[in-house]
């Protein structure tokens, strides 16, 4: 089945450095990937969608100059939590749909950040 | 956008069939009904989507009701590694669309 990988699995930083976490289909190219970031005993929650070569569309609530996704490729979307504090410690997961469309989202392991 | 309903928790025996209810009463015709799971501290796991037939995979089978305000996912013979977070779904945009993820059912499956 498609894979998508993401790394670090887990980083832990100091409060005010930014940290970035990629997100990659190995083996399909994504036109369309989605951010999501839970919290412990939570659910999902949706960041933003981003496209191959354009700018993301956040969620209502969603700073988008402090989470900076970056989509250059069909197989690489990027997402920089920028000064980082200890509230933004959390999961963020990445998900992939194929270019060509199968209906299926395709989920990454997941990043766990902390920011002491 | 639609929502779902689903019982906070279950339970059941392993071997058995667990079946997953789901209100999605405010759903439009062309919004599909996925289904994911999440085993703890790992990505959701697909398992299957449907927007008006039943669907059945080597993993489980969707029922859709005839109005399509419910559904239930059945696993037909459930094991100890089926215990996770199931998460029924309406993906808002048809099947390119996003998808909101609700609170979501906790299945305990019990030796």
């Amino acid at each position: 089945g498609a894979v998508v990988s993401q790394h670090p699995s887990w980083v832990i930083c100091k409060s005010g450095t930014s940290v970035k976490i990629e997100c990659r289909s190995l083996d399909f190219q994504a036109t369309t990937m989605f951010w999501y970031r839970q919290f412990p005993k939570q659910s999902l929650m949706l960041m933003a969608t981003s496209n191959e070569g354009s700018k993301a569309t956040y969620e209502q609530g969603v700073e988008k100059d402090k989470f900076l996704i970056n989509h250059a490729s069909l197989t690489l979307s990027t997402l920089t939590v920028t000064s980082a504090h200890p509230e933004d410690s959390s999961f963020y997961i990445c998900s992939a749909r194929m270019a060509i469309n199968t209906g299926e989202l395709f989920f990454g392991e997941g990043s766990r950040l902390t920011v002491l | 956008d639609a929502k779902t309903t689903q019982p906070t928790s279950m339970d059941c025996a392993e071997g058995r069939a667990a079946n997953l209810p789901c209100n999605h009463s405010t759903i439009s015709g062309n919004e599909y009904v996925y289904w994911y799971r999440q085993i703890h501290s790992q990505g959701p796991q697909y398992i299957i989507h449907g927007l008006k037939n039943n669907e059945t995979n080597e993993m489980a089978s969707l029922i859709i009701t005839e109005d399509r305000k419910s559904s239930t996912l059945i696993l037909p013979h459930a094991t100890l590694r089926d215990t996770a977070v199931y998460y029924c779904i309406v993906r808002v945009g048809g099947n390119t669309g996003k998808l909101i993820f609700g609170q979501g059912t906790t299945l305990q499956v019990k030796p």
